[in-house]
């Protein structure tokens, strides 16, 4: 157990909708990550938060969105749903913005049908 | 842009067997380098880490060493067990202020008793 939670575990839900996906970081970490696990593309970065402001984007959509709060828990937001982006989502956390080292949560696994 | 290409999976041993994984970046600047592992269902756990090259990262019996010269970082192992079946990534970060992973595309190993 890596200390990151991340809910719901699995969402399943249909094209044109919007869904939101909860990160809790580890106890003491201020950075958060999002990343996007599929088949074909591997695992991309998407957007990294270090308290509250965020630090670096990666390949995130315009249609997705992500904010992380006073408590340090993060959201990630994906709307107008496509097919394509059924995937796992994992968050992870770290202490510092290095990321060195990261630790993952289990995953929020999303089926768009 | 940087980038990790790992051996395609997936890779098939016996128990007990030598195990290599092939990995190799490209990096305009001096990285450090990591490999991760996904048990089945579960998030990421760093394995282990190299900063700075010719560091060697070890974990579990797992090893690995930083070749500046070759950009390299290959994953061994002496002596499988079927515990180790699992996807292993190969990841590089700068750190700094932005410690996004770059990921490779996965190697899975399936050990057989």
């Amino acid at each position: 157990d890596s200390g990151v939670t991340q809910t719901p575990k699995h969402l399943i839900t249909a094209t044109g909708q919007r869904v939101t996906l909860r990160c809790s970081p580890r106890s003491g970490d201020l950075s958060v990550y999002w990343y996007q696990q599929s088949l074909d593309q591997g695992l991309q970065f998407l957007i990294q938060y270090y308290n509250g402001e965020e630090r670096a984007k990666g390949n995130i959509l315009e249609r997705f969105s992500a904010q992380q709060f006073p408590d340090l828990h993060s959201e990630l937001n994906l709307s107008s749903l496509e097919l394509g982006d059924s995937a796992l989502y994992f968050c992870a956390s770290s202490v510092e913005p290095s990321g060195r080292p990261l630790f993952f949560g289990p995953g929020t696994r999303l089926t768009v049908l | 842009g940087d980038s990790v290409t790992q051996m395609e999976g997936p890779v098939t041993l016996s128990e007990e067997a030598f195990l290599t994984i092939n990995c190799t970046y490209t990096a305009t600047g001096y990285p450090s380098l990591f490999w991760y592992v996904q048990y089945p269902g579960e998030g990421l756990q760093l394995l282990l880490k190299a900063t700075k090259a010719d560091d060697k990262g070890s974990n579990k019996g797992f090893e690995a060493t930083y070749r500046k010269e070759t950009t390299s970082f290959h994953l061994e192992k002496g002596s499988v067990q079927v515990s180790d079946s699992a996807v292993y990534f190969c990841a590089l970060n700068y750190g700094g202020s932005q410690g996004n992973l770059i990921f490779g595309k996965g190697t899975k190993l399936s050990v057989k008793p």
